[in-house]
């Protein structure tokens, strides 16, 4: 079946520090990928997504490209701040309508001053 | 307008006990799913509605858990026996139909504790 693997953490980083979280997947057909965000105390939150191969997804800095060639769709920030520190999900959406999402494992990041 | 609710926020409970756990999601979204997310799991698809087609119940972990769907909306997730294995917070998402690529938008969820 279809399965996302994504970077294990925690992650830990300096103010202003580049970021990048690895996310690769398995599925067949053509899924829709996302990055979801839970902060802390709050619920899961959709960060960017992308729909079809070489799509780019962005949101707040973040950015994240659709790679089919390598079934990959890491996150990444160039520079990220304190309030960045947050779980961060990869999920896909199979190639069917309205399928349930696949998640990643989670990376915690925590962004230090 | 609002976004995904749920409720309760949280319920503490005594193993053996059911609880019933309750979520509205957004106005016009036909599709309706349940996820856990606990400790060494991450998130887990358990049950998803789409329209007045059958759910697709193949994430439910065990036969003490089962959900409805009334009129198409509001749905709810109950858990019959409760084991302190079942200790999670459990999200409700829902989705617009015709997005083609299944944006699904969370309630905050409900922290369930079953001591």
């Amino acid at each position: 079946g279809d399965s996302v693997t994504q970077m294990e953490g925690p992650v830990t980083l300096s103010e202003e520090a580049f970021l990048t979280i690895n996310c690769t997947y398995t599925a067949t057909g053509y899924p829709s990928l996302f990055w979801y965000v839970q902060y802390p105390g709050e619920g899961l939150q959709l960060l960017l997504k992308a729909t079809k191969a070489d799509d780019k997804g962005s949101n707040k800095g973040f950015e994240a490209t659709y790679r089919k060639e390598t079934t990959s769709f890491h996150l990444e920030k160039g520079s990220v701040q304190v309030s960045d520190s947050a779980v961060y999900f990869c999920a896909l959406s199979g190639h069917l309508r309205n399928t349930p999402l696949v998640f990643g494992k989670g990376t915690r990041l925590s962004v230090i001053a | 307008g609002a976004g995904v609710s749920q409720s309760p926020s949280n319920k503490v409970t005594e193993k053996g006990k059911d609880v019933e756990l309750r979520c509205d999601p957004i106005s016009g979204h036909t599709a309706l799913y349940w996820y856990r997310q606990s400790l060494g799991q991450g998130l887990e698809f358990l049950i998803y509605f789409q329209g007045n087609s059958a759910p697709d119940k193949s994430g439910l972990p065990s036969d003490r858990f089962s959900a409805e769907r009334t009129g198409g909306s509001v749905s709810t997730l109950t858990i019959q026996r409760t084991q302190q294995e079942d200790s999670a917070v459990y999200l409700c998402a829902s989705s617009l139909p015709g997005l083609a690529s299944n944006e699904q938008f969370f309630g905050p969820g409900t922290r369930l504790t079953v001591l």
